[in-house]
């Protein structure tokens, strides 16, 4: 399958300060891109989609202004997590899906914590 | 409608045994189901994935099989192994739109 790559793996950051999380596809271009959080135990909880180019379009109850999604190349999607606090701490994947497939194929997630 | 209901929450079998993962849904809409393996601190790799147009597909040990009438669907592991131990997902999606998941089941595969 294609490769998707996440980056960074882990991350810790004070709160109060922000942080970029990366998201890559590396063989295929990715028209749309997925980003989800996931609690410990729990499923992949989507937060928005983003379509190259387009801004991204939140799920209900995520903030934009928090979560801010840029999409601009077909291989490049960053999720910045704004004055990050401790509940924002979570598992964040990204997915990624190219424009004739109908396979998202999956980061490897970040781990956040907020300290 | 966008729900997708999945049972059991855990599963523990012996080596060997055939743990079988269930899913149901309500959109009729739905046209891709697929099931994805996710290890702790890793991001779902898709295991496989099926069309309402077949009912049953099965890749090396894993099988899937559909209903479309009863709008189910279940993953199947033959010859499971300790290795397969990790927690699946079951999701659907239609015209190739975001994914809805289930809410995860945890195996556990017993040397």
């Amino acid at each position: 399958g294609a490769v998707v790559s996440q980056h960074p793996s882990w991350v810790i950051c004070k709160s109060g300060t922000s942080v970029k999380i990366e998201c890559r596809s590396l063989d295929f271009q990715a028209t749309t891109m997925f980003w989800y959080r996931q609690f410990p135990k729990q499923s992949l909880m989507l937060m928005a989609t983003s379509n190259e180019g387009s801004k991204a379009t939140y799920e209900q109850g995520v903030e934009k202004d928090k979560f801010l999604i840029n999409h601009a190349s077909l291989t490049l999607s960053t999720l910045t997590v704004t004055s990050a606090h401790p509940e924002d701490s979570s598992f964040y994947i990204c997915s990624a899906k190219g424009r004739l497939n109908t396979e998202a194929f999956f980061g490897q997630g970040t781990r956040l914590t907020v300290v | 409608q966008q729900q997708v209901k999945q049972s059991p929450q855990s599963l523990i079998v012996q080596k060997g045994g055939i743990p079988i993962i269930n899913c149901a849904y309500e959109n009729t809409a739905f046209d891709y189901f697929p099931w994805y393996q996710q290890f702790p601190g890793k991001g779902p790799a898709l295991l496989i994935a099926i069309r309402p147009d077949v009912s049953e597909k099965k890749e090396g040990r894993f099988t899937i099989s559909f209903n479309k009438s009863a709008k189910q669907f279940s993953l199947h592991i033959m010859d499971s192994q300790p290795g397969d131990s990790a927690t699946y997902f079951c999701a659907a999606a239609y015209s190739a739109r975001q994914l809805t998941f289930g809410s995860g089941t945890q195996l556990t595969v017993l040397p």
